[in-house]
């Protein structure tokens, strides 16, 4: 199985200042068909998961510009440019590229 | 908009059974893959199965693997997960998604005690 591994698991952030999350991969993510598919979904506390960036880099309708995904093979990212109060929460990377799919562990995204 | 709603969840004895349904709307339900999520209390999140618009093809956890089954009603627009032989370590909340996590539903609790 891929192992997705997030850091860092724990993220304190400042209102207003940019945060970014790691996640890495024990296998390529590119697939046969030439792309590469890794998934970041948000968490808020109480709700359900939310898809925020597909293929590495493509954000969802309605997601905010302050989010963005980047990375390639093995080593991806997701940066949050200015951090918000309704950023708080669980981040999870997810790879769609192998059975089984696999999610990293988690990051809470929390105010300082 | 899309919307799915799970529904199903509820208390089990060790060995037990349940049925998990997932009733989708808003989309072209026959055209896409589905997919059960499952979070353990306090815990991160587990992919659990995926099953194609067709039902022709069925991917599995190994945890689940013989125990678990899917199945899909295109006509209904729903998707299935029977669930068999239930351990305490299958306690979780139980989201049903579209395709690779493009939409959630609110998820159902399975609790698996004696």
């Amino acid at each position: 199985d891929v192992v997705m591994t997030q850091s860092p698991l724990s993220l304190p952030v400042t209102l207003g200042q940019p945060a970014s999350i790691s996640c890495r991969s024990s296998q390529s993510l590119v697939s046969s068909d030439g792309n590469t598919y890794l998934n970041w979904f948000q968490q808020r506390p109480g709700q359900s998961p939310r898809r925020l960036i597909y293929k590495v880099s493509n954000r969802e309708s309605g997601v905010p510009d302050r989010f963005s995904g980047s990375g390639s093979g093995t080593d991806f990212t997701l940066k949050i440019s200015k951090v918000e109060a309704e950023d708080v929460g669980l981040y999870y990377c997810m790879q769609g590229t192998h059975w089984p799919r696999t999610f990293g562990q988690g990051t809470k995204v929390e105010i300082k | 908009e899309v919307q799915l709603v799970e529904s199903g969840g509820g208390l089990v004895q060790p060995g037990g059974s349940l049925r998990l349904s997932c009733a989708a709307s808003g989309f072209t339900f026959s055209s896409f893959w589905m997919t059960w999520v499952r979070q353990p209390p306090g815990k991160g999140l587990e992919w659990v199965a995926s099953i194609k618009n067709d039902g022709s093809e069925k991917y599995y956890v190994d945890s689940v693997k013989g125990r678990f089954t899917l199945s899909r009603d295109n006509a209904k627009k729903s998707v299935y997960m029977e669930m068999n032989s239930l351990r305490a370590e299958d306690t979780a909340m139980y989201y049903c998604a579209r395709g690779n996590g493009y939409a959630w539903g609110r998820g159902t609790l399975v609790t698996v005690s004696s």
